[in-house]
């Protein structure tokens, strides 16, 4: 099983809809991040939580908003979904301090058509 | 400027070549640094850490230039199977995991 599991993997919704994207972990760590990844624009941070009671906005957070459930579980919603979020959306994790890598999520692939 | 710079490439090199990459970062501040590897709409997975004495994994070799700012990648005697896009990432102290946006390497046979 993965360490870091994204639910749908794949999912078409019509604009204007709300979505829910999940991510949950089971690697114990307290950062959990989700990024969006368009073609030839890299990974850009969406939101990140440093524990339960910490969200903080990333570069790209219009249009989104995040829920830290629990420590292992980050959640991703868009209100309402408009075309130019179709992208591959990616939750990752990584334990506190700086010398520790990040561990990704399979990501999800979202239409807003 | 962004935060993490790179050269978004493509490079084409053949089977066999040397290539190198660098990636420039903003944040003095950043302690510690990474490259990971990305295959075409698959999950990014680290490559290897960045130490600030530089480090060596078989075909792979990362240097970290602090005064300057940048990090970089050497692969040698390049596989075709290199072929992906290569993420510099810097990971500054109680801080967000920045990534850089990636440089696509292509081997041809």
């Amino acid at each position: 099983d993965a360490d870091v599991t994204q639910t749908p993997r794949n999912r078409i919704t019509k604009t204007g809809k709300r979505i829910m994207l999940e991510c949950s972990q089971t690697k114990g760590h307290d950062r959990m991040y989700w990024y969006r990844q368009d073609p030839g624009l890299g990974l850009r941070l969406i939101y990140y939580s440093f524990d339960v009671k910490d969200i903080n906005k990333g570069e790209i957070s219009d249009g989104y908003s995040v829920s830290r459930q629990a420590q292992a579980k980050f959640s991703l919603s868009l209100e309402s979904a408009i075309p130019n979020q179709t992208a591959l959306y990616f939750c990752a994790t990584s334990d506190a301090g700086s010398a520790t890598e990040a561990f990704f999520g399979q990501g999800t692939r979202l239409t807003v058509v | 400027r962004k935060e993490v710079e790179q050269d978004p490439g493509p490079f084409n090199v053949p089977e066999g070549a040397t290539v190198a990459f660098n990636c420039t970062y903003s944040n003095s501040a950043s302690q510690s640094f990474f490259w990971y590897r990305q295959d075409c709409r698959k999950e990014p997975k680290l490559l290897m850490s960045v130490y600030s004495s530089g480090n060596e994994d078989g075909r792979f070799t990362a240097q970290l230039n602090r005064a300057s700012q940048y990090i970089s990648l050497l692969i040698r005697d390049s596989k075709l199977s290199d072929s992906a896009t290569y993420l510099c990432v810097v990971n500054p102290r109680a801080s967000k995991i920045i990534f850089g946006s990636g440089t696509r390497l292509s081997i041809r046979p």
